[in-house]
């Protein structure tokens, strides 16, 4: 079974460029996540989606960033205009809500880094 | 922001002993999860414990959760140079809800 993909692995862009994130979530998988760690520290929740839904966005930032989930499978996380501070990796997470199981599944990640 | 602590930051042992890292929390939960991260790479996930639930074992894994002490504490046995990585406990408030971690434990073992 594919676990969640992520890209690309690494961006490199100068402030106040944009830039945007891809994720593609393990087959089947209804919920899906959009984390960032910055380093140091544990992952910190920016979105959650239930099919096409974002039900929880209350820690994006939504003066700059945007996110979407067509069709309810693969989603694009974007930032624009990018900040100094937005360094930082974005993990991208899927679960099986309703299941048995309520384990999340984290994908490679993104590492940004903003100069 | 986090929900809660682990302790200790890091960790420094040798090949063959047992790690235990410790984890506490602020709210009421539905399950509490630990988390492996190489240097670099995403999270794998390595346990879950319910808030019903007392004590899990996995391989070489042991898990406890005091919910009365907000508090879980992970137990790996027979350390391996591989078990070295960040370990981070996660929460969730309810079942399928965002994960809540914190800074993590950096475990490094030496052979």
């Amino acid at each position: 079974e594919a676990g969640v993909v992520q890209s690309p692995r690494y961006k490199i862009i100068e402030k106040k460029q944009p830039v945007a994130f891809w994720c593609n979530p393990i087959s089947g998988h209804n919920t899906l996540y959009w984390y960032r760690q910055n380093l140091g520290q544990g992952p910190e929740l920016l979105i959650r989606y239930e099919n096409e839904e974002a039900v929880d966005d209350s820690q994006l930032p939504k003066d700059r960033f945007s996110a979407e989930r067509l069709k309810g499978v693969d989603s694009t996380l974007k930032i624009q205009p990018a900040e100094l501070g937005d360094s930082a990796v974005y993990l991208c997470a899927s679960s099986l809500l309703g299941g048995l199981h309520y384990e999340q599944y984290f994908g490679p990640g993104t590492r940004l880094t903003v100069t | 922001s986090q929900q809660g602590e682990e302790d200790p930051q890091a960790l420094s042992i040798q090949e063959g002993e047992n790690a235990t890292m410790n984890c506490s929390y602020k709210t009421s939960i539905n399950n509490l999860q630990w988390y492996r991260q190489n240097s670099g790479r995403g999270l794998v996930h390595l346990i879950l414990i319910r808030s019903n639930e007392r004590e899990k074992h996995s391989g070489r894994l042991r898990v406890t959760l005091d919910t009365s002490k907000k508090s879980s504490s992970l137990l790996i046995t027979a350390s391996r140079a591989a078990d070295t990585a960040s370990y981070f406990c996660a929460t969730a408030a309810q079942a399928g809800t965002a994960l809540i971690f914190g800074k993590g434990t950096t475990l490094s073992v030496s052979s």
